[in-house]
C-alpha cells in the first residue's frame, strides 16, 4: 500500500522566495496533519484538517504560513516569503478517524539560505 | 488538558544493555497509547501500541505495558542494538480523538 507521499524530499532556496510543500495522504484517511521538526523545538503540530476542512491552525507560526486541502487526496503548505528560521523538516501525516494512529510521510527537509 | 511526559534524552547505552524510556500521561478516561520511532533522516513510524489498561504492545523486541494505576507506558527492550539508535516518541490518543506527542527521547547505542 502506498503510504503518505510528500514532495519534494529536499528543498534549498533563498530567503524571500515562496516555498510550497505537497502531501498526498493515504487513500481513505480523512484527517491530515502538518508538523514541523527542529532540533530546538522538536516536533510541532502546525495545522490539521478533517474532511478537507482546517480544524486547528493554532500552531501555524505566522501569516507567512498557509495550508490548503482542496480535496481529500492533496494538501499544500506554503511559506511566503520564506526566512532562514523556517529551515526544518516538515512532515505530513494522515489517519482515519477512530482508527488509531497516524501514518507519517518521509518529510521534506527545507533549507532557507 | 491532556499531556504526555517522557524522559529527556539523549540516552546513551552500550550494545546489549537493557533499555527503559519512561513515559507518563495525564488524561481523563482511557486513552490509546503508542510509541513511534524515528530513525535518522526518516519519518516517524509506529513501533507499538496498546489500547486499554494492562495491554502490552510489542514489536522488534520492544515492549510497553499500559499501566492505568501509574498512568505509564514505559518502553523497554532487553538487549539493544546499534540499529536501535533513533528518537522515540510516546503518543496519547484520547477519547476525543485528539493526538498528543511527547517531546521525544534520543537514543544512542554504542558498539
Amino acid at each position: 500500500d502506498a503510504g503518505v507521499i510528500q514532495s519534494p524530499r529536499h528543498e534549498v532556496t533563498e530567503m524571500g522566495q515562496e516555498v510550497t510543500l505537497r502531501c498526498k495522504p493515504i487513500s481513505g484517511h480523512n484527517s491530515l496533519f502538518w508538523y514541523r521538526q527542529t532540533m530546538m523545538r522538536g516536533l510541532e503540530l502546525l495545522i490539521y484538517f478533517n474532511n478537507n476542512v482546517p480544524i486547528d491552525d493554532s500552531g501555524m507560526p505566522e501569516d507567512r504560513f498557509s495550508a490548503k486541502m482542496p480535496n481529500a487526496s492533496f494538501s499544500t503548505l506554503k511559506i511566503q516569503p520564506s526566512e532562514p528560521r523556517d529551515s526544518a523538516v516538515y512532515f505530513c501525516a494522515s489517519r482515519r478517524d477512530g482508527d488509531g494512529p497516524q501514518h507519517f510521510g518521509d518529510g521534506t527537509r527545507l533549507s532557507i539560505l | 488538558g491532556n499531556s504526555v511526559t517522557q524522559m529527556e534524552g539523549p540516552v546513551t547505552l552500550s550494545e546489549e544493555a537493557f533499555l527503559t524510556i519512561n513515559c507518563t500521561y495525564t488524561a481523563t478516561g482511557y486513552p490509546s497509547l503508542f510509541w513511534y520511532v524515528q530513525y535518522p533522516g526518516e519519518g516517524l513510524q509506529l513501533l507499538l501500541k496498546a489500547t486499554k489498561a494492562d495491554d502490552k504492545g510489542s514489536n522488534k523486541g520492544f515492549e510497553a505495558t499500559y499501566r492505568k494505576e501509574t498512568t505509564s507506558f514505559h518502553l523497554e527492550k532487553g538487549s539493544v542494538q546499534v540499529s536501535d539508535s533513533a528518537v522515540y516518541f510516546c503518543v496519547d490518543l484520547n477519547r476525543d480523538d485528539k493526538i498528543i506527542f511527547g517531546k521525544g527521547t534520543r537514543l544512542h547505542i554504542l558498539p
